[in-house]
């Protein structure tokens, strides 16, 4: 069955640094989202996207962070400079088009760590 | 804004006990509801959802049906097994073309044999 990647599955980085985490959707989807869960909190939305644009994001999403589908396969979630409190699970989702589209499907996540 | 209330954790059973897990919702028009399950270790599965009123999502012995009148989406299952410990989550997504999901907190649910 098809899944949705991630990679790395833990990130290690120091304040200040850039990461850069990764996703590869299911292969027929074409909405894409990003999603975090500090730890022992909710899931939160971050961003959607769509035809190679942002669709909708949240203002937990701001000019720190960068999202990029840079070919057929990935997307990808830069933070410029990381904080603190940027330390969270990381999810990627997919969706399919149409009517398809409610149903969203996560990768495993990335745990990053910011010291 | 759209907002789900879910019941707060942790939840201990025993094997074999009916398990429900309480699921509240505020949104406007009519949001599709869904519950998603996180092993330990993993990332979230979908388990089951309803996109319109009166519906009922099931899949692998749970159920939840989508009442409009109560903006509830409550989980059961009638025997639960040491395999179902995970955390569960309620989440909704809007309509008029919003995209995101919105969460609960998440309920923590424990089998024991």
């Amino acid at each position: 069955e098809p899944e949705v990647t991630q990679t790395p599955s833990h990130q290690v980085t120091q304040m200040g640094q850039e990461v850069i985490l990764r996703c590869v959707p299911i292969s027929n989807h074409l909405y894409f989202y990003w999603y975090r869960q500090i730890l022992g909190q909710k899931v939160e939305f971050l961003v959607s996207f769509y035809n190679n644009e942002i669709s909708e994001k949240s203002e937990i999403f701001d000019d720190q962070f960068s999202v990029e589908r840079p070919d057929g396969s990935n997307f990808t979630l830069k933070i410029r400079s990381t904080k603190l409190e940027d330390s969270a699970m990381y999810f990627c989702a997919s969706s399919l088009p149409g009517q398809g589209r409610e149903t969203q499907y996560f990768g495993p996540g990335t745990r990053l760590l910011v010291l | 804004g759209n907002s789900v209330t879910q019941m707060e954790g942790p939840v201990t059973l025993s094997e074999e006990a009916f398990l429900t897990i309480n699921c509240t919702y505020t949104a406007t028009g009519y949001p599709s509801l869904f519950w998603y399950v996180q092993y330990p270790g993993e990332g979230l599965q979908l388990l089951l959802k309803a996109t319109k009123a009166d519906d009922k999502g099931s899949n692998k012995g749970f159920e939840a049906t989508y009442r409009k009148e109560t903006t509830s989406f409550h989980l059961e299952k009638g025997s639960v097994q040491v395999s179902d410990s995970a955390v569960y989550f309620c989440a909704l997504r809007g309509n008029f073309g919003n995209e995101k999901l919105t969460f609960g907190t998440g309920t923590r649910l424990t089998i024991i044999p």
